[in-house]
């Protein structure tokens, strides 16, 4: 079985300010990465996915995320966040065949003015 | 966007009685899926499905039933809600060929049972 750890709960950042959110996983098969983001009272949304291919992946609103196997991480990071970044944002890992898919518990990333 | 509704979008009732949650999609996609999220937990499976009565349990399926009678629409249901059900509910669907990883969700339900 897989699992994914998201190390910080709640990460506030100044605006315009760079901010990386930490996500590793723990897997003894080939595995899928994902981030999501969910903003206040809806759903969550595909921000982007690692299948195979280059290590860095680049998503939706600016954000990337590069596939470390060796560290077993998958980090999103953001050059210059705005307001509008503030969201819950979720990693989640599934394994190749398609039959297990697991979210992290979150972090909460505030952004300040 | 992806066309998911989920109804009620929230719901209070009390502890014994049954409650029912519909997720409806306009897309006819194969796979669905019903999360819990609760603070500290971020999402769990509950119950998915992959096809038209064709149902199988998740992590925390334990207290709750599912059924599939068409494409577009996916029931969650509590026979006798229990207050550690309360929790907001959402419902996701896959692309298809993209198996399982749910890629778009509902706006949830909040369900609060006293």
């Amino acid at each position: 079985a897989q699992s994914v750890t998201q190390l910080d709960s709640q990460v506030p950042v100044f605006e315009e300010a760079p901010v990386e959110l930490r996500c590793n996983y723990s897997s003894s098969v080939s595995v899928y990465l994902f981030w999501y983001v969910q903003y206040p009272n809806q759903g969550l949304q595909l921000l982007l996915k690692y299948l195979s291919g280059s290590t860095l992946v680049k998503g939706i609103n600016g954000f990337e995320a590069e596939f470390n196997k060796s560290q077993t991480s998958f980090h999103l990071r953001k050059p210059s966040v705005h307001i509008s970044d503030t969201a819950e944002y979720f990693c989640a890992v599934s394994d190749t065949a398609g039959n297990q898919f697991y979210f992290g518990t979150g972090t909460s990333l505030t952004v300040i003015p | 966007d992806a066309g998911i509704t989920q109804s009620p979008r929230h719901k209070v009732t009390e502890t014994g009685t049954p409650v029912t949650l519909r997720c409806h999609q306009t897309e006819n996609h194969r796979y669905m899926y019903w999360y819990r999220q609760d603070p500290g937990h971020g999402l769990r499976l509950i119950h998915y499905s992959y096809g038209v009565k064709d149902t199988d349990k998740g992590e925390v399926s334990d207290g709750y039933s599912v059924s599939r009678s068409k494409t577009e629409d996916f029931l969650l249901t509590l026979e006798s809600a229990t207050s550690s059900q309360t929790s907001v509910y959402f419902c996701a669907i896959s692309e298809p060929g993209q198996g399982f990883q749910p890629q778009h969700f509902g706006d949830g339900t909040r369900l609060s049972i006293l």
